[in-house]
């Protein structure tokens, strides 16, 4: 069964408003959980670490202004576009490990992403 | 600067034969490599991982080959099927940094033919 939900599947927004998209854990606490971006034919691209209780850490070149990440509770990470513009058009995935680090038996699970259009 | 590389972006089989799907790295900190399959508009979904201390892991259809002094890693699907058409990534990571992040390929696009 899935392991985690993310939510919503796709959303289409003005450009200048502001996107949350969710991240659920079903079956266990995570206390990590990561934000991929995908742009069309490229690979996935690390946005963010999400640490529970704490600030995420941003990869090199992601604003974190812009993109808002609050890990309130050890099954929720949310993930804010804030004044989105086209260029933000994205499939946004989230992940996570049970541990919350990777290990040769506990791969990343993925949710089934979120396509944003900003328009 | 790309440490994990895919360089065919398509491959494409015929119902029954083996598919191989390649994957090249850079950084020699990363002892731990999956593969993932995805589908459009959907998440990546978990196929088979292999640690640095292995050569090769089996499971099922799915065999993974890890060569680490060519940096080199392949997935072998035999006998493949129509259903296994989708994007294989595979990702690195280096268990010494201990933040579970994954570096992915670009993808290749594998399509079985019937």
């Amino acid at each position: 069964g899935a392991v985690v939900s993310q939510h919503p599947s796709w959303v289409i927004c003005k450009s200048g408003t502001s996107v949350k998209i969710e991240c659920r854990s079903l079956d266990f606490q995570a206390t990590t959980m990561f934000w991929y971006r995908q742009f069309p034919k490229q690979s996935l691209m690390l946005m963010a670490t999400s640490n529970e209780g704490s600030k995420a850490t941003y990869e090199q070149g992601v604003e974190k202004d812009k993109f808002l990440i609050n890990h309130a509770s050890l099954t929720l990470s949310t993930l804010t576009v804030t004044s989105a513009h086209p260029e933000d058009s994205s499939f946004y995935i989230c992940s996570l490990t049970g541990t919350g680090l990777l290990s040769y038996n506990s791969p990343l699970h993925f949710g089934n992403g979120t396509r944003l259009t900003v328009t | 600067d790309q440490q994990v590389k895919q360089n065919s972006p398509s491959l494409s089989v015929q119902e029954g034969r083996i598919s191989i799907l390649n994957c090249d790295y850079t950084n020699s900190m990363f002892d731990y490599f999956l593969w993932y399959k995805k589908y459009p508009a959907e998440g990546p979904t978990f196929l088979i991982s292999i640690s640095s201390i292995k050569d090769k892991n089996e499971d099922g259809r799915f065999t993974v080959f890890l060569n680490k002094s060519a940096k080199h890693l392949s997935l072998h699907i035999v006998p493949s099927q129509p259903g296994d058409s989708a994007v294989y990534f595979c990702a690195a990571s280096a268990s010494a940094s201990n933040t579970g992040k994954l570096i992915f390929g670009q993808g290749t696009t594998l399509q079985v033919k019937p």
